[in-house]
């Protein structure tokens, strides 16, 4: 049982658009919602995170929104660029500190 | 201030047998997690270790086991090795008073014939 849905799987873009990725979640005792990001031979870099508490968290071109009621999170990449073309996860922490992650989107962004 | 780092980086092994992966946590963590992340999925919890001592593990065989050292360096081992475990496994670490979220290192690719 997936933990943390995660959607689209793939995602395509041009130059200066806002991919949006999407993630759910059911078990209401997570706590740690971050978004990691991952290039091809390299392991996931912790892109950005936000707590419940919060509805919007934003760094540089990269926004969480969250949604505590529904139970959705969501990241938006604004003018994305071609750099930017990796595979992102979402995750979530349970109690005893063990995250669950989103099964991972690849964006791809076209010069 | 170094990473995470892991050892050795790709590993091919023969079913049946016996693996041991390496890890050093980023300067001033203390916590070490391992993920094994399968081909276009996301990372899985297996364990992590915080005093030497196993404090959570996930859903894994028991085949799968760790080990924390003093200076906060860990070992994963996989004992009878399955076609099934190949995949990349990612050590993470983290500091439990500056914050819980995982760094990751790069892992090491484990292919199984």
């Amino acid at each position: 049982q997936q933990q943390v849905k995660q959607s689209p799987q793939s995602l395509i873009v041009q130059k200066g658009g806002i991919p949006i990725i999407n993630c759910a979640y059911e078990n209401t005792a997570f706590d740690y919602f971050p978004w990691y990001q991952q290039f091809p031979g390299k392991g996931p870099a912790l892109l950005i995170a936000i707590r419940p508490d919060v509805s919007e968290k934003k760094e540089g071109r990269f926004t969480i929104s969250f949604n505590k009621s529904a139970k959705q999170f969501s990241l938006h990449i604004m003018d994305s660029q071609p750099g930017d073309s990796a595979t992102y996860f979402c995750a979530a922490r349970a109690t005893g500190n063990q995250f669950y992650f989103g099964t991972g989107t690849s964006l791809t962004v076209i010069p | 201030d170094a990473g995470v780092t892991q050892s050795p980086t790709h590993l091919i092994k023969t079913r049946g047998q016996q693996v041991t992966l390496r890890c050093s946590p980023k300067s001033g963590h203390d916590t070490v997690s391992w993920y094994q992340q399968a081909l276009g999925q996301g990372p899985q919890f297996i364990f992590q270790y915080y005093e030497e001592e196993e404090r959570q593990r996930g859903n894994i065989p028991d085949r799968f086991s760790g080990h924390q050292f003093p200076n906060y360096s860990s070992e994963l081992n996989v004992n009878a090795l399955l076609l099934g475990d190949s995949a990349l496994y990612l050590c993470a670490s983290s500091d439990r008073d500056r914050g819980p979220y995982p760094h990751f290192g790069n892992g090491t690719r484990l292919t199984v014939t």
